[in-house]
């Protein structure tokens, strides 16, 4: 099965500290996408960062970094200089060929990041 | 460029009443989804539309739910008749095509979706 664990459900950060979320995903397949986003109260979902299986490279995206792990499929995102704009929920996502023959996401059940003042 | 518009923002209804969710995509692009989100959990995909058909609807309760996108632009959901559990935030996205490469670049635009509550 596919598969999306998010292990932290609730996390809070000082404004301008670093946080880490972390991510673990089960797929049996070689060539996926995986994604970071941020779903603020506003309810939309934005996307954060993005990485392609095939590359050994992190991504970064500003103050949003991954490390990335394929042998261990985890994927945790680090916030750095963590602002209040900040909080919302993050889900991790990644993106297959499903059976019929098109992509869809799998999504984590999210964690939701609270940055204080 | 415009978002993914979509409408209402928040319905109230009892169960067994209906109610359709509407969503207009980004200009231009081919693929619209519409996802259910349960509180605590990460969005769900109901159905797939590649212009005006249907690519993947397994995940769609079709003894309740249906949804159409008629000439290949905007699209809505309906609900009938409505049962508690389908409380959910419904989610509308789009992109701009449907193959790997370039879906897996840009990902998808959401819409801010509809907040459900079946009381």
């Amino acid at each position: 099965a596919q598969t999306v664990t998010q292990s932290q459900p609730e996390m809070s950060v000082q404004e301008a500290e670093t946080v880490t979320l972390s991510c673990t995903y089960d797929t049996s397949e070689n060539n996926y996408y995986l994604f970071w986003y941020k779903q603020p109260p506003s309810r939309q979902m934005i996307l954060v960062i993005r990485q392609e299986a095939y590359k050994q490279q992190n991504a970064t995206e500003n103050r949003f970094s991954v490390n990335f792990q394929k042998a261990a499929k985890s994927f945790s995102l680090k916030i750095s200089d963590s602002q209040l704009g900040d909080t919302a929920m993050y889900f991790c996502a990644f993106m297959i060929l499903s059976t019929s023959g098109t992509y869809k996401y799998i999504f984590g059940t999210g964690t939701r990041l609270k940055v204080l003042a | 460029e415009a978002g993914v518009a979509q409408s209402p923002r928040y319905k109230i209804i009892e169960k067994r009443q209906s109610v359709a969710f509407w969503c207009n995509p980004i200009s231009g692009h081919a693929t619209l989804y519409w996802y259910q989100q349960i509180l605590g959990q990460g969005p769900k995909l109901l159905i797939q539309f590649q212009n005006n058909g249907v690519v993947d609807d397994s995940q769609l309760p079709k003894d309740r739910f249906s949804a159409e996108r008629l000439k290949g632009v905007d699209s809505t959901l309906k609900i009938q008749p409505a049962k508690l559990e389908d409380s959910a935030v419904y989610l509308c996205a789009s992109s701009p095509v449907e193959t790997g490469g370039m879906v897996g670049h840009y990902g998808y635009t959401f819409g801010s979706g509809t907040r459900l509550t079946v009381v």
